[in-house]
């Protein structure tokens, strides 16, 4: 198993464009976690997944996040309009049970 | 409220000395705690939870909960063990893991 799937690595855009993050998760994991990690804040929860339904989105800084989860294989966040403010490096993390988190190797976003 | 803060965002310690790195957490009910670890151009990782009671690599964590506190400790550092660490708590019932803001271990030569 590769673990959990993010892409792209890196993201270089420019403010005010759309920027779309994905996340495979582990097979058979039933949550999946979206993060942001900066300097200042560490790692911050931004929504969470349980068997697709979103069950607490209320680490979303503001309404030009979302993120969708469509299938148990595959989930996005969007940010529209991107900020400057939002560079950071975005994890997608999967778990079997609500403990022990498997993270993707992270996007990082530029916001220029 | 939940929280969990690491007082310290770098740390820097000579090869062969101790470590510890701290975590104090808020939270009213009995919770669980872990420690996760992120190695240079690696994934961050479970090191250890509290519920194991075992030494991974070396580190240790007691739960102290008259101190609310989860401190990470290793007797003897190795240059290895250079790597972003943070402390992490789940509540009772709870779905998700709050983070603390991470601490920056360097082991120098």
């Amino acid at each position: 198993d590769a673990g959990v799937i993010q892409s792209p690595r890196h993201e270089v855009t420019e403010m005010g464009q759309e920027v779309t993050l994905r996340c495979k998760p582990i097979s058979g994991h039933n949550s999946l976690f979206w993060y942001r990690q900066t300097m200042m804040r560490g790692l911050e929860l931004l929504i969470y997944f349980n068997n697709n339904v979103p069950i607490d989105d209320s680490g979303m800084p503001e309404d030009r996040f979302s993120a969708k989860m469509p299938n148990a294989s595959f989930s996005t966040l969007k940010i529209q309009p991107s900020e400057p403010r939002d560079s950071a490096v975005y994890f997608c993390a999967s778990s079997p049970d609500y403990n022990e988190h498997f993270f993707g190797p992270g996007t990082r976003l530029t916001v220029l | 409220a939940q929280r969990v803060t690491q007082p310290e965002k770098l740390l820097s310690v000579f090869k062969g000395a101790p470590v510890e790195l701290k975590c104090n957490y808020s939270y009213s009910g009995s919770p669980e705690l872990f420690w996760y670890v992120q190695y240079s151009r690696q994934r961050l990782q479970l090191l250890l939870r509290h519920i194991s009671r075992e030494s991974i690599k070396g580190f240790t964590a007691d739960l102290n909960k008259g101190e609310t506190s989860f401190h990470l400790k290793k007797p003897f550092a190795q240059e290895e063990d250079s790597a972003m660490y943070y402390c992490a708590l789940k509540g009772q019932g709870a779905q998700k893991l709050v983070f603390g803001q991470g601490t920056r271990l360097t082991i120098n030569p």
